[in-house]
């Protein structure tokens, strides 16, 4: 079992769509959750960035951490098409040093159609 | 957010040559960068952890002497992909996070990423 799942998708959806991406994890020492967007060849961009378990809302986005589950979710409301994109989770450990280096999920591929 | 710059963005190269892939933090000091590798619709892979002023530390399976990363200042770090063969062909990313003390500790900023093609 990997670290981190991540459904690849590609994940379809109108324009003005409610979208839901999730990550499952396996390692229980995972204690920060992020989500990244990356456009066509270029870098990840960090969108939300989480502890607790519990939701964090930032504009259209929603990111949402269930450590007892360990399941993460981020939501994107009144999606666009500017939305299109693939996003990655990632999460890291506690400790400073080199647990700062993240472990990604595969990615979802999203496209909002207009 | 912080800026990370990455260069060249795109290079392509004839096997067995080596090729160099900057890093720069341009607004603040990365005590630590990180390096990625990204294959097609795969997800990055840690390669290895560089900390400025000590030597890297890399990822199992990552050869340290076909990637040699240089973190020389507290701005810049470098990756160096060896006798590059067509097998090397990827996207390198960089990652960079800020001295202790900044907000979001454990944000790492990226850069825009490296794709090389190795013929």
């Amino acid at each position: 079992q990997k670290e981190v799942e991540q459904d690849p998708g590609p994940l379809s959806v109108p324009e003005g769509a409610i979208v839901s991406l999730n990550c499952t994890y396996s390692n229980s020492a995972f204690q920060y959750f992020m989500w990244y967007r990356q456009y066509s060849r270029k870098g990840p961009e960090l969108l939300m960035y989480t502890y607790s378990s519990g939701n964090k809302e930032d504009g259209r986005f929603t990111a949402q951490v269930d450590k007892s589950s360990k399941y993460i979710s981020l939501f994107i409301r009144d999606s666009q098409p500017s939305d299109s994109a693939t996003y990655l989770c990632a999460m890291r450990g506690l400790s400073g040093g080199s647990n700062y280096k993240l472990t990604f999920g595969k990615g979802t591929l999203l496209t909002v159609n207009p | 957010g912080a800026v990370v710059s990455q260069h060249p963005s795109r290079v392509i190269c004839k096997s067995g040559t080596s090729v160099k892939i900057e890093c720069r933090s341009l607004d603040f000091q990365a005590t630590t960068m990180f390096w990625y590798r990204q294959f097609p619709k795969q997800s990055l892979m840690l390669m290895a952890t560089s900390n400025e002023g000590s030597k890297a530390t890399y990822e199992q399976g990552v050869e340290k002497d076909k990637f040699l990363i240089n973190h020389a200042s507290l701005t810049l770090s470098t990756l160096t992909v060896t006798s590059a063969h067509p097998e090397d062909s990827s996207f390198y990313i960089c990652s960079a996070r800020g001295s202790p003390g900044q907000a979001n500790t454990g944000e790492l900023f990226f850069g825009e990423g490296s794709r090389l093609t190795v013929l």
